[in-house]
């Protein structure tokens, strides 16, 4: 079974479009994240949810909204889609743990938006 | 800034040399993690080492940590073209991993 997944994989759209990208972890994990990786492969995080609160908002513009239904889903919707937009984004979990615990990734949505 | 800092950016060996990755950080860590990532997948968990750890290992990987220094290195001892990925390290500043700044990744390439 897939620990961290995420849906759609690949996600083509033209600009000015709605999109949402869902994610879900069946791991039981406390805090899930998203994270936006360029194409430099740079990785940053967009934003925290612990126990489907908002705990990190990274500097998103407000476009991004992320929703977290119950603790197991953290979902992205994207508004006004823009081209510099084009990235791979990847959900992660982890559980809340003193000194810190490994995160478990998604496989990643590849957003293009033409 | 927060981000940690990769060295080499890109490495090639061949199959049965030994690679190391280096990564340096500027403000005090809570843990530090290292990642692998495989084209077009996502971030695999390799290690994650406190910040009252000095070495880690794993398999055929080996994680130092110098807190007075500010680094880390990963080392993979005799290295398999299917270890060829992009590994990144990532900075815990607060207690969960999840929130860690991640570096701009080393990606290596072993040949058969």
């Amino acid at each position: 079974d897939t620990a961290v997944s995420q849906t759609p994989k690949y996600l083509v759209t033209q600009m000015g479009n709605d999109k949402s990208i869902k994610c879900e972890q069946n791991l039981g994990h406390d805090t899930m994240y998203w994270y936006k990786q360029d194409s430099k492969k740079f990785l940053k995080i967009m934003f925290s949810y612990n126990n489907k609160e908002l705990i990190i908002n990274e500097t998103v513009p407000n476009r991004f909204s992320p929703k977290s239904p119950d603790k197991a889903h953290l979902n992205l919707h994207i508004n006004s889609l823009e081209l510099g937009d084009s990235a791979v984004y990847f959900c992660a979990s982890s559980q809340d743990i003193p000194g810190g615990a490994e995160a478990f990734f998604g496989q990643g949505t590849r957003l293009t938006v033409v | 800034s927060q981000q940690g800092e990769e060295d080499p950016q890109a490495l090639s060996i061949q199959e049965g040399e030994n690679a190391t990755m280096n990564c340096s950080y500027k403000t005090s860590i809570n843990n530090l993690q290292w990642y692998r990532q495989n084209s077009g997948r996502g971030l695999v968990h390799l290690i994650l080492i406190r910040s009252n750890e000095r070495e880690k290992h794993s398999g055929r990987l080996r994680v130092t940590l110098d807190t007075s220094k500010k680094s880390s290195s990963l080392l993979i001892t005799a290295s398999r073209a299917a270890d060829t990925a992009s590994y990144f390290c990532a900075m815990g500043f607060n207690t969960n991993a999840g929130k860690s700044t991640f570096g701009d990744g080393t990606t290596l390439t072993v040949k058969p």
